[in-house]
């Protein structure tokens, strides 16, 4: 089976702090990607970042940041000198590499970002 | 490239109602649509998978026959929420997939549309 688990629910922080969003999924395949999707307010879906199984190479995006260990299967998602405009839900997804493309989401963090 | 619109964004009608949502891809073909639900404050769940031309394909749970699943072409899937009561008032998004793993996502999402029951 797969799964996947965001055990904050809620992270609350003041501006300019750095925040890491946790990630631990399960699955038995050995070809998969893992995504992060942020999902303000306004409701849709802003793709982050896609993994592939097989790139353990950490990443960097401006403030973005992300931390993939197959060892401990978790794909953590940093934000550094956070804003207020980062508030919103966070979502990590798991899919399989099969015609199927179906998405498993994880429960979500929300994040809230002070001023 | 790589949109996906989906119509309305906002539903407000009376019990009872049937209640039609359209998921478009703009510009690239779809062979796979996917609907979600989103209850406030939790994470999206899969409602059904659809291939254009062939039946959806729907999760545990999902009642088939009230959730109409249609994807007629490669652009267009609807989903008709039939006899809407206020328990099935949620966020309703769509995702568009092109059966290709042709680039860093697999499914582009629409904006989603919020359905509210009275």
């Amino acid at each position: 089976a797969q799964k996947v688990t965001q055990a904050q629910t809620e992270i609350s922080v003041v501006e300019k702090e750095d925040v890491t969003l946790d990630c631990v999924y399960e699955t038995r395949d050995t070809t998969y990607y893992l995504f992060w999707y942020k999902q303000p307010p306004s409701g849709e879906l802003v793709f982050l970042i896609r993994r592939n199984s097989f790139d353990e190479q950490n990443e960097i995006s401006g403030r973005y940041s992300w931390n993939f260990q197959k060892s401990t299967s978790s794909f953590n998602f940093t934000i550094t000198a956070s804003q207020v405009v980062d508030s919103a839900v966070y979502f990590c997804a798991l899919i399989r590499a099969d015609s199927s493309y179906k998405l498993i989401f994880g429960s979500g963090t929300r994040l809230l970002v002070r001023p | 490239g790589a949109v996906v619109s989906q119509h309305p964004s906002w539903v407000i009608c009376k019990s009872g109602t049937s209640v039609k949502i359209e998921c478009r891809s703009l510009d690239f073909q779809a062979t796979t649509m996917f609907w979600y639900r989103q209850f406030p404050k939790q994470s999206l769940m899969l409602m059904a998978t659809s291939n254009e031309g062939s039946k959806a394909t729907y999760e545990q749970g999902v009642e088939k026959d009230k959730f109409l699943i249609n994807h007629a072409s490669l652009t267009l899937s609807t989903l008709t929420v039939t006899s809407a009561h206020p328990e099935d008032s949620s966020f309703y998004i769509c995702s568009a997939s092109t059966g290709r793993d042709s680039s860093n996502q697999p499914q582009h999402f629409g904006d989603g549309t919020r359905l509210s029951i009275l």
